[in-house]
């Protein structure tokens, strides 16, 4: 099975604080996504990349950022965190674009930050 | 673009009744159609999945859709509904590399 873990599940920062949000999957996935979920609004795509060093903005990018050093491993940076950035934040990962089953995304438990 | 509707941010039904969540949805191109399951405090988990071929799909925990083209509608049904499929829903769509989501239903199941 596909695993996709998170660093933290539950965390709290101060507003102005650097923030980091890890994620890492174990199936050798081309893909991976950063997501922030709120009540009511679904999920929205922050940032993604299909490749090592690699990455797309999403639909809301602004005040992050993304950093994929190895394949495994997709990090999401907060660069001053702000009230507004309070929320679930999701990874999940897929196969390579080029694979019928690339759509098929693999989520990771989440992380819900709390800034104040 | 592509784009999807859920109808009914929230569904109350009691146990044993049809589950019936709603998913409209628009594609310019051949879509691939996902519905996840969201239980309290979790990460999404797949249901169940229409790529190509038969256009009823089974997925896990007795869940079910039906891709219509002519209606852009995918459907998740469940005959009997248990306690435990309480959660919250969300239909996807493929769009580019990454799939557009809705924005969710919340399924309530009574006894």
């Amino acid at each position: 099975d596909v695993k996709v873990t998170q660093s933290s599940r539950y965390l709290v920062k101060r507003t102005g604080e650097k923030v980091f949000l890890e994620c890492v999957q174990d199936m050798d996935h081309e893909n991976m996504f950063w997501y922030r979920q709120d009540p009511g609004l679904g999920l929205r795509l922050i940032y993604f990349s299909y490749d090592v060093k690699m990455k797309e903005k999403g639909d809301i990018p602004e005040g992050y950022s993304v950093s994929r050093e190895k394949k495994e491993r997709f990090s999401l940076i907060l660069e001053s965190a702000s009230t507004n950035q309070t929320s679930m934040y999701l990874c999940a990962s897929s196969l390579s674009p080029w694979a019928e089953s690339s759509y098929e995304q693999y989520f990771g438990p989440g992380t819900r930050l709390t800034v104040t | 673009a592509q784009s999807v509707t859920q109808l009914g941010s929230h569904v109350s039904v009691s146990e044993g009744a049809l589950v019936l969540l709603r998913c409209n949805y628009s594609s310019s191109v051949p879509p691939y159609l996902f519905w996840y399951v969201q239980y309290p405090n979790q990460g999404l988990q797949l249901l169940l999945k229409y790529t190509t071929g038969a256009t009823l799909v089974k997925g896990i925990n007795g869940f079910e859709a039906e891709f219509k083209k002519s209606e852009t509608s995918f459907h998740l049904t469940k005959p009997s509904a248990h306690m435990s499929d309480a959660a919250e829903y969300f239909c996807a769509v493929s769009g580019g590399t990454a799939l557009i989501f809705g924005k969710g239903t919340t399924l309530s199941v009574s006894s």
